[in-house]
């Protein structure tokens, strides 16, 4: 099956600090999310971004389908930003599955 | 408010019991999905119901029973759990797969279960 490697697999950050997150995949793939995961366990829903740039606030993504990536860019860091971070990608042909990352856990730090 | 609500939030079963959970999605989705996980580990998809046809089952143990009665509705019965089966359980929803447009899946806050 898919294999999702996401890196790094930690990350502490000064509160005001940028960071980038990298999802890489190893098939292509028609469907892709990012989620935050809340020390709370909840998933929340970031970006749908099989493709091209997405920005919602301090949060934007990129997916470069072509060579089986994908980045998430968090500006400005706020300790509400921490979690864990997960790409989940739905493989071409597959019916509904869907694979999830090893995902980075961010600490921000005030 | 997510739209996809799950009950019990946190279960504390022994071994020989036999519980339920439930998710309840107000999307007006036609898929729904059951995952868990476990410490240190991504989540793994356990079940997929499309259309409330089961269509995906991951080699899930079989004290696991998933049951669909409506495109809302989504259980998952539980009997004679492991200690080992532990984990936050996570349902999500979405438009059912109909071609190459892909869907966006969302999730109910989760189900933390301990199992004694």
């Amino acid at each position: 099956g898919i294999q999702v490697e996401q890196s790094p697999p930690d990350l502490i950050l000064q509160e005001g600090a940028n960071s980038t997150l990298r999802c890489n995949f190893s098939d292509s793939v028609n469907n892709l999310q990012w989620f935050h995961q809340n020390p709370w366990g909840q998933l929340i829903n970031l970006f749908y971004i099989p493709s091209g740039t997405k920005q919602n606030g301090r949060l934007s993504a990129t997916t470069v389908a072509t060579e089986r990536y994908s980045l998430l860019y968090i500006s400005s860091s706020q300790t509400t930003d921490s979690g864990v971070y997960f790409c989940a990608v739905r493989s071409s042909g597959g019916y509904q599955k869907v694979t999830f990352g090893t995902g980075t856990k961010l600490q921000v730090i005030p | 408010e997510t739209g996809v609500t799950q009950t019990p939030r946190h279960l504390v079963m022994g071994m020989t019991n036999k519980k339920s959970l439930k998710c309840e999605q107000h999307l007006g989705h036609n898929a729904m999905y059951w995952y868990k996980q476990s410490a240190k580990k991504p989540l793994e998809l356990m079940f997929v119901y499309s259309l409330e046809e089961r269509v995906e089952n991951n080699s899930v143990p079989s004290r696991f029973s998933p049951e669909c009665p409506n495109s809302s509705h989504l259980f998952l019965h539980l009997h004679t759990l492991q200690p080992e089966d532990s984990a936050l359980y996570l349902c999500a929803s979405s438009q059912a797969y109909s071609g190459p447009s892909p869907r966006t899946q969302y999730f109910g806050p989760g189900t933390r279960l301990l199992v004694l």
